[in-house]
């Protein structure tokens, strides 16, 4: 296993086109989680899945994105009709419940909306 | 609700220097905190955590920490530094309720002096 795979690694959008991102966790990692990243700022909080479980998601994740973890696998992030401020790093991490030892972290999706 | 402060934004200290990069948090209990480094482009790598126990933490490429309860700090030292650590440093806490999410502060960007 040799990590946090997120694909794809760039994506230029369009303002009001939809996109989607997808996170692949450390295989034996139950718990998942999204986070975004925008210039000069440290990650926030996104959602988090435990197996395929949505369990919390930020204020800041609109009614224009959704995740999902079918099966308690890899997991997508899709932004609809997307915005300039939408414009960010979007990061995933993968854990076993309750390890922080274990919170690894993807390279991220660097989104640009033009 | 638990949250960082990195009161510095940027700082730069000549190759060979001593540094020390500023953490405050915000907890009731005892917290649990880390410190990250973040490359150009890249995700994020773990330096070191404190949980418990010792307040004088060894993390990786020579990095240290000194948890002050008395001073709610979290301060990241390396006695010498090197070109290639400059980066950016993200200091940590972990929400331990709920989702266990780590919550990050804004992060001090390091540059390096030759």
């Amino acid at each position: 296993d040799t990590g946090v795979s997120q694909n794809p690694r760039h994506k230029i959008t369009k303002r009001g086109q939809n996109v989607t991102f997808r996170c692949d966790p450390i295989s034996e990692h139950n718990r998942l989680y999204w986070y975004r990243q925008t210039l000069g700022q440290g990650p926030e909080f996104l959602t988090y899945f435990q197996n395929e479980a949505q369990l919390e998601k930020s204020r800041l994740l609109s009614d224009r994105f959704s995740a999902e973890r079918p099966k308690g696998s890899f997991s997508t992030l899709e932004i609809q009709r997307t915005e300039q401020g939408d414009s960010a790093m979007y990061l995933c991490a993968s854990s076993l419940t309750g390890d922080f030892y274990g919170y690894t972290f993807g390279s991220g999706t660097r989104l640009t909306v033009v | 609700a638990q949250s960082v402060t990195q009161p510095d934004i940027h700082i730069t200290v000549s190759e060979g220097a001593s540094l020390e990069l500023r953490c405050n948090y915000s907890y009731g209990a005892t917290p649990y905190l880390f410190w990250y480094v973040q490359s150009p482009g890249q995700g994020l790598q773990l330096l070191l955590k404190y949980f418990s126990g010792d307040t004088l933490v060894q993390g990786i490429k020579g990095f240290e920490a000194e948890f002050k309860r008395s001073q709610s700090s979290f301060n990241l030292r390396k006695p010498s530094v090197h070109w290639s650590d400059a980066a950016e440093y993200f200091c940590a806490v972990a929400d331990t309720q709920g989702a266990s999410k780590i919550i990050f502060g804004s992060g001090t960007r390091l540059s390096i002096r030759p």
